[in-house]
């Protein structure tokens, strides 16, 4: 059973920087895992935001990039805004199958 | 503009079957690939099915594989979920997610299937 595993909860204060991490149980991320990232406020449908590792969706603003850090998946908010709080989710790819990590609260405060 | 749109889904009761379609536009569907994925209430996300392009490559999650079959009509525009042998595990909301393998793009609102007594 894999197993992708985020940060519960992080909390930053409006114009900080935060970084998500999104590590595999099978051993280090690497850019073959092909990491996405996806964003999710309460009673809406999950937007994304990356897509193979550092590649910004078209309507995803400059603050958010992806990277891979210390053999995780990263998501990097800088110049964070009131409105990134939400739930953050990273998407792995494992040959013919994708697990989601369980996610990160993001309170922005 | 790009637009996914479910349906099918409701109330079923365990052991039931129950039919999810998308219907999607703005892009060459023929083109995409595309997924199921869903969300228990409350819960994370949970990939379950992805087909290719023209249905030749299909794959399903462990947790689907045997129950859910997911089929798709580029002449209609359209994805499909045929779920059977429905257990109060399966109760989500289930969106249709354009993209695969290095990306996943755009999704649609999600229907909510609630298997219960």
């Amino acid at each position: 059973q894999t197993v992708v595993t985020q940060e519960p909860s992080l909390t930053v204060s409006p114009g900080g920087t935060v970084t998500l991490t999104c590590a595999s149980s099978t051993g280090a991320v690497t850019s073959g895992f092909y990491p996405n990232w996806f964003q999710q406020k309460p009673g809406q449908a999950p937007r994304a935001l990356i897509y193979n590792t550092n590649n910004k969706h078209s309507w995803i603003p400059a603050r958010f990039s992806g990277s891979l850090l210390g053999g995780k998946a990263a998501l990097t908010l800088s110049g964070v805004q009131p409105e990134d709080e939400a739930e953050y989710y990273c998407l792995l790819y494992y040959g013919g199958a994708w697990v989601f990590g369980g996610g990160t609260k993001l309170t922005v405060l | 503009q790009v637009q996914l749109v479910e349906s099918g889904g409701g109330l079923v009761q365990p052991g039931g079957s129950l039919r999810l379609s998308c219907a999607a536009s703005g892009f060459t569907f023929s083109d995409s690939y595309m997924n199921w994925i869903r969300q228990a209430p409350g819960k994370g996300l949970e990939w379950i099915s992805y087909i290719s392009g023209s249905g030749t490559t299909i794959y399903y999650a462990d947790s689907v594989k045997g129950r859910f079959t997911i089929s798709r009509d580029n002449a209609k525009n359209s994805v499909y979920l045929q779920m059977s042998r429905l257990r109060a595990e399966d109760t989500a909301f289930y969106y249709c997610v354009s993209g695969g393998t290095t990306y996943f793009d755009y999704w649609g609102q999600g229907t909510l299937v609630t298997v219960s007594s």
